[in-house]
């Protein structure tokens, strides 16, 4: 059975940096790309990143871009996401997910139980 | 807003049989393929429907999905308490190079 598990969010100040981890098991990891996607408090859900299972394409969202890296180990079989200058508007549940294919389609039939990054002072 | 557009609401009675729209463009649903999304808030979002109209394995095939040019719909038929849910429609952008989400319809269950 594949299983997803988030790790690493909590509490951090504005302008401050935290990571983000995805442990995957029950899959054969590479073969599959892999997403962030988070939801606000009160908000739809709002697609992050993507990064193709061989880890060589990466896409971000606008409002993330140049403040957040997506990448793979896939020699440990997990999924990360870097996150600096975080701001008040990135407080948010961030759920990592599974593609279908080894290139994103926003086909994710496998999702983490997300975990709540809280961007406060 | 939302790149996909979808009603922020919709109701239906135990029994009968609802439909969600989701309007794109030609860079998404004219072009890729649209999938469906069960979310209730501070869960994990559910796949519901694939490559337009396939439902993974242990979906109900009360829940369809449809698609023409670049619009999209689900319906659910035989409406129950437990659909009552946020809806998301999604699919793969390729003019932004990004996977876009519909704002979502909340479907209550009268």
């Amino acid at each position: 059975e594949v299983q997803l598990s988030e790790s690493g969010g909590g509490l951090v100040q504005p302008g401050g940096s935290l990571r983000l981890s995805c442990a995957a098991s029950g899959l054969t990891f590479r073969s599959y790309a892999m997403s962030w996607v988070r939801q606000a408090p009160g908000k739809g859900l709002e697609w992050v990143s993507s990064i193709s299972g061989s880890g060589g394409r990466s896409d971000y969202a606008d409002s993330v871009k140049g403040r957040f890296t997506i990448s793979r180990d896939n020699s440990k079989n997990t999924l990360y996401l870097q996150m600096n200058s975080l701001r008040a508007e990135d407080t948010a549940f961030y759920y990592c997910a599974k593609d279908l294919a080894p290139i994103p389609l926003a086909a994710a039939d496998y999702w983490g139980q997300g975990i709540l990054v809280t961007v406060s002072s | 807003q939302s790149v996909l557009t979808q009603p922020p609401s919709a109701a239906g009675t135990p029994g009968q049989r609802v439909t969600i729209s989701c309007s794109g463009s030609s860079s998404n649903i004219g072009t890729n393929t649209v999938n469906w999304y069960q979310h209730l808030p501070g869960t994990a979002p559910k796949f519901l429907i694939y490559s337009n109209d396939q439902r993974p394995s242990g979906v109900p095939d009360r829940f369809s999905g449809s698609t023409s040019g670049t619009s999209a719909s689900l319906a659910i038929s035989g409406l129950q308490s437990e659909d009552e849910a946020d809806y998301y429609c999604a699919a793969w952008d390729d003019s932004l190079n990004a996977w876009v989400f519909g704002g979502g319809t909340k479907l209550t269950v009268l």
